[in-house]
C-alpha cells in the first residue's frame, strides 16, 4: 500500500490567499484525521471523519478552517483567508476503526 | 486536557535504558505512542488499552496503569535509530479522538 498521501508538500502563500491541502487516506480506512503541529502548540487534533462523516470538529481553530471528505479515498483541508499565524505543518492520519493511525508526510503551510 | 510527558528531553549513550512518562488528569481508555524524527511524519509505535496490559515492540515496550492514569515508554539497550520525539497520544472517550503530550525528545549518541 502506498500509505497516506498528501498534497502538496509544501505550500507558501501570501497573507489573504485561500490554501487548499489534500489528502488520500489508505485504502479500506474508515476513519481519517487532519493535525496541524506547530513548536509552540505541538500536535493538535483540528478534526476527524469516520466514514466520510465529520465526527469532531472541535479543534478547527475558526470559520476560516473548513474540511470536507467527499468520499472514502479524498480529503480536504480549507484554510481562507490565510494568516501568517496559520504555518504549520498539517498532517492526515487514517485509520481503521479504533487501531493506530498512520500520518501521512505533512504538508509545510508558510503564509507570508 | 493534554497529558504531561517527562522528561522533555533526555541524551543517552548507545546501550543505555530510558523511561518516558506519560500522565493524564482523567480517566483514559487507552494510550497510544508515537516516535517523529526531524522533519517526518509520527509512526506509530503500540496501542495500549485499559486493562493494565504491557505490551512489547523490539526492545520497546510500554506499560499501561489505569488507576494512576498513567503510562510509560521503556526503551532498553538504545540504539542510534531510537532518536527522535516521542509522543503520547491519549484516549479519554472510548472514542478516537487522541491528544497529544508536547513529545519527549530522545537523543542518543555514539
Amino acid at each position: 500500500d502506498a500509505g497516506v498521501i498528501q498534497s502538496p508538500r509544501h505550500e507558501v502563500t501570501e497573507m489573504g490567499q485561500e490554501v487548499t491541502l489534500r489528502c488520500k487516506p489508505i485504502s479500506g480506512h474508515n476513519s481519517l484525521f487532519w493535525y496541524r503541529q506547530t513548536m509552540m502548540r505541538g500536535l493538535e487534533l483540528l478534526i476527524y471523519f469516520n466514514n466520510n462523516v465529520p465526527i469532531d470538529d472541535s479543534g478547527m481553530p475558526e470559520d476560516r478552517f473548513s474540511a470536507k471528505m467527499p468520499n472514502a479515498s479524498f480529503s480536504t483541508l480549507k484554510i481562507q483567508p490565510s494568516e501568517p499565524r496559520d504555518s504549520a505543518v498539517y498532517f492526515c492520519a487514517s485509520s481503521l476503526d479504533r487501531r493506530e493511525q498512520f500520518f501521512g508526510p505533512g504538508t509545510r503551510l508558510t503564509v507570508l | 486536557q493534554q497529558p504531561v510527558q517527562s522528561p522533555q528531553a533526555v541524551i543517552l549513550r548507545e546501550g543505555e535504558d530510558a523511561v518516558i512518562n506519560c500522565s493524564s488528569s482523567k480517566a483514559l481508555y487507552s494510550v497510544h505512542w508515537y516516535r517523529q524524527k526531524h522533519g517526518e511524519a509520527p509512526v506509530f509505535l503500540m496501542i495500549l488499552l485499559k486493562g493494565g496490559e504491557q505490551k512489547g515492540h523490539e526492545k520497546i515496550s510500554a506499560s499501561f496503569n489505569e488507576k494512576k492514569q498513567q503510562s510509560s515508554l521503556y526503551l532498553t539497550a538504545s540504539q542510534l535509530s531510537y532518536s527522535g520525539t516521542y509522543f503520547c497520544g491519549t484516549d479519554d472517550q472510548g472514542a478516537q479522538k487522541l491528544v497529544f503530550g508536547q513529545g519527549t525528545r530522545l537523543t542518543i549518541n555514539p
